[in-house]
């Protein structure tokens, strides 16, 4: 069974433009959610989908974070325009249902100059 | 005050010896409790999975839960170079899927 996969795995970019991260979660997997660790911190929430539709998005920081997830497949996380508080590690994961154990990509790592 | 407390360590034991991990929690409606071990580059790896209070055992993995004291542990009995890893604690309420992760802490097994 092919894991969660993410791209890309590393992203270099100035403040003020926009990047596009990917998610592609496991096969089968209809819940998926997005997490990240900015430097020194603990790992966070931002947003989980179940299929298509936002379950909860309570933890995006703020408007300029946008995540899709088109036909309840892979899921994008856009961000626009990015500032450099933005750096850190963008997970995401996918479980096949409410409390199934998550399974976690290798994240992307996003360094915002 | 953070939801979930983990000394970062680092933690560093020669080979063979038991890793003693733990973390504390301050939220009582947390029933769901989680290892996951992560490798430098790479995404948490889930280790133990537990439900409520209790102990349960995986191979060289003990992991205990004491909700009455909320904290929990986990223990790798005879330890590997191949053990060198950040070990994370999360934990979930019952009703919701949110994960609240401890910072981890950083783990040297010495050959």
């Amino acid at each position: 069974e092919a894991g969660v996969t993410q791209f890309p795995s590393h992203s270099v970019i100035e403040k003020g433009q926009t990047v596009t991260l990917r998610c592609d979660p496991i096969s089968g997997h209809d819940n998926l959610y997005w997490y990240r660790r900015v430097m020194g911190k603990e790992i966070k929430f931002l947003l989980h989908f179940v299929k298509e539709s936002k379950q909860d998005e309570s933890g995006m920081p703020n408007n300029r974070f946008l995540a899709e997830r088109t036909g309840g497949t892979y899921s994008t996380l856009k961000v626009q325009p990015a500032e450099l508080e933005d750096s850190g590690v963008y997970f995401c994961a996918s479980s096949q249902a409410r409390h199934s154990p998550l399974h976690f990509g290798n994240g992307t790592r996003l360094t915002v100059t | 005050q953070k939801e979930v407390e983990q000394d970062p360590g680092p933690l560093s034991v020669p080979e063979g010896a038991i890793v003693s991990l733990n973390c504390t929690y301050s939220n009582s409606a947390f029933q769901y409790f989680m290892w996951y071990r992560q490798y430098s580059r790479k995404g948490p790896e889930l280790l133990m999975y537990t439900y409520s209070s209790g102990n349960k055992e995986d191979g060289r993995f003990t992991a205990q839960v004491d909700k009455s004291s909320k904290y929990i542990s986990l223990f790798i009995r005879d330890s590997q170079p191949s053990d060198s890893a950040t070990y994370l604690c999360a934990m979930s309420r019952s009703n919701d899927y949110k994960l609240s992760f401890g910072a981890g802490t950083t783990v040297t097994v010495r050959a």
